[in-house]
């Protein structure tokens, strides 16, 4: 079984500030995990993601993820948002084979 | 290549009635998704196929909903007996099936039930 937990419903953050979206999982497989992002009136698109290797990974536009085996987390951070981020991240965990696994989602408000 | 398609976009029906969705995935995908999402939730696993079978059904999927996919190409999605609960966001993904199943989404069906 798999799950995936963001402990934060919304996040309001003012532009250019820094961020950090929380993310949790559970597995009992290893584990690909997933950020997701849901712009305004669109549909899901894949942010980032971890497969294998660096714990660390990127998107082209900013932010990152660090895969924490020990502390089963997969925390999205940007170090200074723009009011384009404006949208609902999710995370998410496939053990490869199974399901793709979302959580609950992080609306995250940039404040200009 | 044009993506996933799901059609129609948007279903207003009454309760009772028999609605059908149908999602086009990527052409080279061979696994195909079918999540639901609601106000506030993330996208929620109903089923999924790898070709034409189907390998995994929600246990919270009521025996309203059916899915197929008899050509292990395009797929449909058919809720009987419609319900005020079945409002909802029905999102079709595909993948290639290997490694990490990275999905992509199609844009969605939106049923309103009245």
């Amino acid at each position: 079984a798999q799950s995936v937990t963001q402990l934060d419903s919304q996040v309001p953050v003012f532009e250019e500030a820094p961020v950090e979206l929380r993310c949790n999982y559970s597995s009992s497989v290893s584990v690909y995990l997933f950020w997701y992002v849901q712009y305004p009136n669109q549909g899901l698109q894949l942010l980032l993601k971890y497969l294998s290797g660096s714990t660390l990974v990127e998107s082209i536009n900013g932010f990152e993820a660090e895969f924490n085996k020990s502390q089963t987390s997969f925390h999205l951070r940007k170090p200074s948002v723009h009011i384009s981020d404006t949208a609902e991240y999710f995370c998410a965990v496939s053990g490869g084979y199974q399901k793709v696994t979302f959580g609950t989602g992080t609306k995250l408000q940039v404040i200009p | 290549d044009t993506g996933v398609s799901q059609d129609p976009r948007h279903k207003i029906t009454k309760r009772g009635q028999n609605v059908t969705f149908r999602c086009d995935p990527i052409s080279e995908h061979n696994r195909l998704y079918w999540y639901r999402q609601t106000l506030g939730q993330g996208p929620e696993f109903l089923t999924y196929f790898q070709n034409e079978a189907q390998l995994e059904k929600s246990r919270l999927l009521s025996d309203r909903f059916s899915a197929e996919r008899p050509k292990g190409s395009f797929s449909t999605l058919e809720i009987q007996r419609t319900e005020q609960g079945d409002s909802a966001m029905y999102l079709c993904a595909s993948s290639t099936g290997s490694g990490a199943n990275v999905l992509t989404f199609g844009a969605g069906s939106r049923l309103t039930v009245l």
